[in-house]
């Protein structure tokens, strides 16, 4: 089983500021990754998936970057919607998650 | 739009069934397989498998092999998810989640609202 690690665990951001992500996989897993935004009480919600696309509907301040076991999510610019929990996952060898960063307000 | 909606919570004893349910609407049912996942506290998310409501082919993670069934109805768009012989471990949401019918591979472009299962004696 792919092994997916997130860090940090807790990422400490003021609005507006920029926010770095990052996703490790015990082996490669190509580009085959996407990254998650789960909201408390909500289901998650598809933000990049091939490692760097963005899903419909997502603004251009998420991106993503990385390939093979190492990757990025990027907000550039922090919004209140955006203090959440992101989770990564891999479905290049059956589909396993990260155990996600929580960003917080500082 | 496309809206997955989930049964309600569930209490359940250890050694019981539960079923959950996912009813689809906004799209063609039978063009996009379904996936179910879970996420028990304080845990990562965990991937249980995948029914195509089409034939209603199934592909589960081995860990659940023998305990879980997943099948759809099309009539109704609705998938469901059984998983029995329960135990507290089990205590957990439970997502329904559309595959993205991309051909690079399996993620989740929609996710249903999540169904509490809570295994308690």
């Amino acid at each position: 089983e792919i092994v997916m690690t997130q860090s940090p665990a807790t990422l400490s951001v003021s609005p507006g500021e920029r926010a770095t992500l990052s996703c490790r996989a015990s082996q490669s897993v190509s580009s085959n990754l996407a990254w998650y935004r789960q909201r408390p009480g909500q289901a998650p919600r598809l933000l990049i998936y091939e490692a760097s696309t963005r899903a419909t509907g997502i603004p251009a301040r998420f991106s993503g970057s990385g390939s093979g076991t190492e990757f990025t999510l990027t907000i550039s610019s922090l919004q209140s919607e955006d203090f959440a929990v992101y989770f990564c996952q891999q479905y290049n060898n059956w589909l396993t998650f990260g155990g996600g960063t929580k960003v917080e307000i500082k | 739009q496309v809206q997955l909606v989930q049964s309600g919570a569930e209490v359940k004893k250890p050694g019981a069934s539960v079923k959950v349910s996912c009813k689809a609407s906004g799209y063609t049912f039978t063009s996009y397989s379904m996936h179910w996942v879970r996420q028990a506290p304080g845990q990562r998310l965990e991937w249980m498998g995948i029914v195509n409501p089409t034939g209603g082919y199934t592909d589960y993670a081995q860990k659940f092999q023998g305990r879980v069934t997943m099948t759809s109805d099309t009539s109704t768009s609705t998938v469901y998810m059984e998983l029995s012989s329960l135990r507290s471990e089990d205590t957990a949401v439970y997502y329904c989640a559309r595959d993205s019918g991309d051909s690079s591979g399996n993620y989740f472009d929609y996710w249903g609202q999540g169904t509490l299962v809570t295994v308690s004696s």
